[in-house]
């Protein structure tokens, strides 16, 4: 069965600052990557995906992140955060064989500072 | 206005009761998910239909249980099995199987707390 790490529970960045949350997953098969994002008091939305093709990957909101094979990761990154940035962010994972849902690592709380 | 409606928003539930949580989408999404969110664990699923009249376990249906007669509909039951159901649960649909790599469109989640 797949599993999903998030390294970091919380970050607290100020403005301006670069961001990257970690995420690594366990599977040896093929996958598809998420990252979602729960905005205070909203519904938790897609940030950005990876199915296949170029490794790094660009959603919303000026966030991109990086498929590495070798290293079963997923790193979501930013170059500048805002603070309405300030959400949780969940990596998310579902293998391509086995029709199975999706796989959802623990959070990282993201909290952006003036 | 096309989404994902969960009711209630606040649940209570009294010991030995069984309490049913409502999911209902006009996406005409074939896959429903229930997942259950507590502080520090992120997003853990309970159970998932990926068509009407069938529905799997997830990681942790014990204490639950699930109908799927409706396309639209999939409630999900708290039964008084379940000994710790304090949590906020949160349903979602997608398009598409798991297989197909549909995103997940999620409702705006039940808070069910133990009286």
């Amino acid at each position: 069965a797949q599993s999903v790490s998030q390294h970091n529970h919380h970050v607290i960045l100020s403005e301006a600052a670069s961001l990257e949350l970690g995420c690594n997953y366990s599977y040896g098969g093929t996958v598809n990557l998420f990252w979602y994002v729960q905005y205070p008091g909203q519904h938790l939305q897609l940030l950005l995906k990876y199915f296949s093709g170029d490794p790094l990957v660009k959603g919303i909101k000026g966030f991109e992140a990086e498929f590495i094979k070798s290293k079963f990761s997923f790193n979501l990154r930013k170059p500048s955060v805002q603070w309405s940035d300030t959400a949780e962010y969940f990596c998310a994972v579902n293998a391509i064989s086995g029709n199975t849902p999706l796989v959802f690592g623990k959070g990282t709380r993201l909290s952006v500072i003036a | 206005d096309g989404g994902i409606t969960q009711s209630p928003k606040y649940l209570f539930r009294k010991e030995g009761q069984n309490v049913t949580l409502s999911c209902e989408q006009n996406l005409n999404h074939d896959a429903m998910y229930w997942y259950r969110q507590d502080p520090g664990q992120g997003l853990r699923l309970i159970y998932y239909s990926q068509i009407v009249n069938d529905f799997q376990k997830g990681d942790i249906a014990e204490g639950y249980s699930v109908s799927r007669e409706k396309k639209e509909s999939f409630p999900l039951t708290v039964t008084s099995a379940q000994k710790n159901p304090t949590a906020f649960y949160l349903c979602a649909s997608s398009l598409g199987t798991a297989a197909t790599n549909e995103k997940l469109f999620f409702g705006s989640g039940t808070q069910l707390s133990v009286l």
